[in-house]
């Protein structure tokens, strides 16, 4: 069984401090890793997937395959990324997701 | 070009009664899916469909049902409405080309009484 886990439930920073939401997998197979955002009175959007190894909005995520993990990373946290950011894992068929319990993310000024 | 649809926006039920919720789409996606979203347990997914005529169960299918009659459009049946399902409800789209990911819909805001 595939699962995700996100320990914690709320985040809370200042302004210009370091971001870094925890994501840890368990999957027997070689998986794909995503990162989704929900601001709020909007849509789940996707952020980043682990494949494209890009940064979006200054957010980057690095697949560790040996601690099996996924965290989500940002230099300086801005007032705009306040959020519910979820992790996400596909493995197997369907193109199925399995999602993370969700982190709170707060940014303070 | 709306994206993923859903309606309705809000709903409540009493215990018993039944409804459906509809998603649809206007991307010519293939797969779609419904998901329900509660507090401390993230997204959950209830029933997907890889393609149009068919249709599989996901992690949590319990009284649930679903209906895919076309490429546009995928349902979702609550017979006899209960508590525990009171919860927001998200259909979504897989796009496997490009982003290669999935699209959501608003989400529809039950509560059963």
């Amino acid at each position: 069984a595939q699962r995700v886990t996100q320990p914690e439930k709320l985040l809370s920073v200042f302004k210009g401090a370091p971001v870094e939401l925890k994501c840890n997998y368990s999957y027997s197979g070689s998986p794909e890793l995503f990162w989704y955002v929900q601001y709020s009175r909007q849509r789940l959007q996707l952020l980043l997937r682990h494949i494209s190894r890009e940064s979006i909005k200054g957010f980057t995520a690095d697949l560790n395959k040996g601690e099996t993990s996924f965290h989500l990373k940002k230099p300086f946290a801005q007032e705009e990324d306040s959020a519910m950011y979820y992790c996400a894992l596909r493995g197997g068929g369907g193109n199925k997701l399995t999602f993370g319990t969700g982190t709170q993310l707060k940014v303070e000024l | 070009n709306a994206g993923v649809t859903q309606t309705p926006k809000f709903q409540v039920l009493k215990t018993g009664q039944s409804m459906t919720l509809q998603c649809a789409q206007d991307m010519n996606h293939n797969s779609m899916y419904w998901y329900r979203q509660d507090p401390g347990m993230g997204l959950r997914l209830i029933y997907y469909s890889a393609s149009e005529g068919t249709t599989d169960k996901g992690e949590v299918p319990n009284g649930y049902n679903v209906s895919r009659l076309n490429k546009r459009e995928f349902s979702l049946r609550l017979e006899s409405a209960a508590p525990s399902q009171t919860s927001v409800y998200f259909c979504a789209t897989h796009h496997a080309f490009g982003t290669d990911t999935q699209y959501f819909g608003p989400g529809t805001r039950l509560t059963v009484l």
